[in-house]
């Protein structure tokens, strides 16, 4: 089955500055890779997503990168802000085997003021 | 993006006590929701598939008689945690998924299940 391995596991930075997580899956049948930004107590909240079919993708200071022949794809954060902080998770899904959702583990990103 | 519910959002019971967790989706029909546990500081766990109208689909592990779920309606579904332990204290969430090309999934604000 699908696997997804997460990196780092925490992240510290200073605000302004930018942040990378980087995720790789297993299943090249996988074709829907979604962000999603969790704050403490709370549920998990879409952020960004991206289809197999794209490379690239941006919102305003967020962009995701999808390299899918070595399997990778990346969450960029730009001119970070405080209120940046929270866990955040990279996922992978297929339409095949019942739409399952394959979450990695998590970074925890911490914004310095 | 569809607005998810749930009902309690936490919630404190005794040792062989049940309790019933409700998902909501607002303003979306969800054929499908998924619930999830998450354990602090871990990853979400996917604990089982409900299906309006069948009978929900469980991951390895889960076991179907202590957490049942029902979706009787296009726009809810349960989570009954049976004779609850100490070990199922646990962060409890649901997502409606919008199944078709892509499985966008949004999340409720989860669920502090607390046994005693």
């Amino acid at each position: 089955g699908e696997n997804v391995e997460q990196h780092p596991s925490t992240l510290s930075v200073q605000e302004g500055d930018s942040a990378v997580i980087k995720c790789t899956y297993s299943d090249s049948a996988s074709n829907y890779f979604p962000w999603y930004k969790q704050e403490l107590g709370k549920g998990p909240q879409l952020i960004i997503d991206i289809r197999s079919n794209v490379g690239e993708k941006k919102d305003q200071r967020i962009a995701v990168t999808l390299n899918k022949t070595a399997k990778h794809f990346s969450l960029h954060i730009t001119e970070t802000q405080p209120e940046d902080s929270a866990v955040y998770f990279c996922a992978a899904s297929q339409r095949s085997g019942g739409f399952k959702t394959i979450f990695g583990a998590g970074t925890r990103l911490f914004v310095k003021a | 993006g569809a607005v998810v519910s749930q009902h309690p959002s936490w919630v404190i019971c005794k040792s062989g006590t049940s309790v019933k967790i409700e998902c909501r989706s607002l303003d979306f029909q969800a054929t499908t929701m998924f619930w999830y546990r998450q354990f602090p500081k871990q990853s979400l766990m996917l604990m089982a598939t409900s299906n309006e109208g069948s009978k929900a689909t469980y991951e390895q592990g889960v076991e179907k008689d202590k957490f049942l779920i029902n979706h009787a309606s296009l726009t809810l579904s349960t989570l009954t945690v049976t004779s609850a332990h100490p070990e199922d204290s646990s962060f409890y969430i649901c997502s409606t998924g919008l199944v078709g090309s892509y499985n966008e999934q949004f999340f409720g604000p989860g669920t502090r299940l607390t046994v005693l």
